[in-house]
């Protein structure tokens, strides 16, 4: 198994611009997370899945859209990218059954300048 | 908002020393995670505790989970250099199977051990 992931590993957009990041799992699992990382701050929850067809906000969502039309897909779609969009981006899944495991992607690293 | 809070923010240390990463709140959780996180790569699961007053060990490594289930630390025994990365903790709340279940991370600990 490939486990969770993510592409493209780096990229810069300019103001304004829109871009999809890419994350797939192939471990048959039905939650799914993307997570942001800046600085000295932690992991924050952006958007999350709990199977195909169904996703809801998490703690920042502005911004973002996601969609979930296969249970091994989540991609994460920056629309207007802003300054603020520059961090480290991470999806994350969890198998059924498991309240606790989340595995991680490597990660995309993002520059909004 | 569950909020974590976690001390120190930044640890160096000579190898051989022992060393502890604290994770507090003010909010109960289910369950309380540690990962390591190297440069460049995703967060990685160390070790989940459900339990109050919970203690379990990994090698060098003992988690604690606080009797309250508010608080967690990871003790690390003897550390060497292949320790060194950022370690977060996590807390689990929400409904058990649900979706909704989440985990809110820590600002994480950035240990670095010496040769």
């Amino acid at each position: 198994n490939a486990g969770v992931t993510q592409t493209p590993k780096f990229r810069i957009l300019k103001i304004g611009q829109s871009m999809t990041l890419q994350c797939a799992q192939d471990m048959n699992h039905n939650y799914m997370y993307w997570y942001r990382q800046d600085p000295g701050m932690g992991l924050k929850l952006i958007y999350y899945s709990v199977g195909a067809g169904i996703t809801d906000k998490g703690e920042v969502p502005n911004g973002y859209n996601v969609s979930r039309s296969t249970t091994e897909d989540f991609p994460l779609r920056l629309e207007l990218a802003a300054p603020s969009q520059t961090s480290v981006y991470f999806c994350a899944s969890r198998p059924p059954g498991s309240r606790h495991e989340q595995y991680f992607g490597p990660g995309t690293r993002l520059t909004v300048t | 908002t569950q909020l974590l809070e976690q001390s120190p923010q930044f640890l160096s240390i000579q190898e051989g020393e022992n060393l502890t990463v604290y994770c507090n709140s003010s909010s109960v959780f289910s369950s309380l995670q540690w990962y390591r996180q190297e440069p460049g790569e995703g967060p990685v699961l160390l070790v989940t505790v459900v339990t109050g007053g919970e203690v379990k060990k990994l090698k060098r490594l003992t988690f604690q989970f606080g009797d309250a289930r508010k608080d967690s630390s990871l003790h690390i025994t003897a550390a060497q250099p292949g320790d060194t990365g950022l370690y977060l903790c996590a807390g689990g709340y929400g409904y058990s199977g649900a979706g909704s279940y989440q985990l809110t991370f820590g600002k994480g600990t950035k240990l670095s051990v010496i040769p």
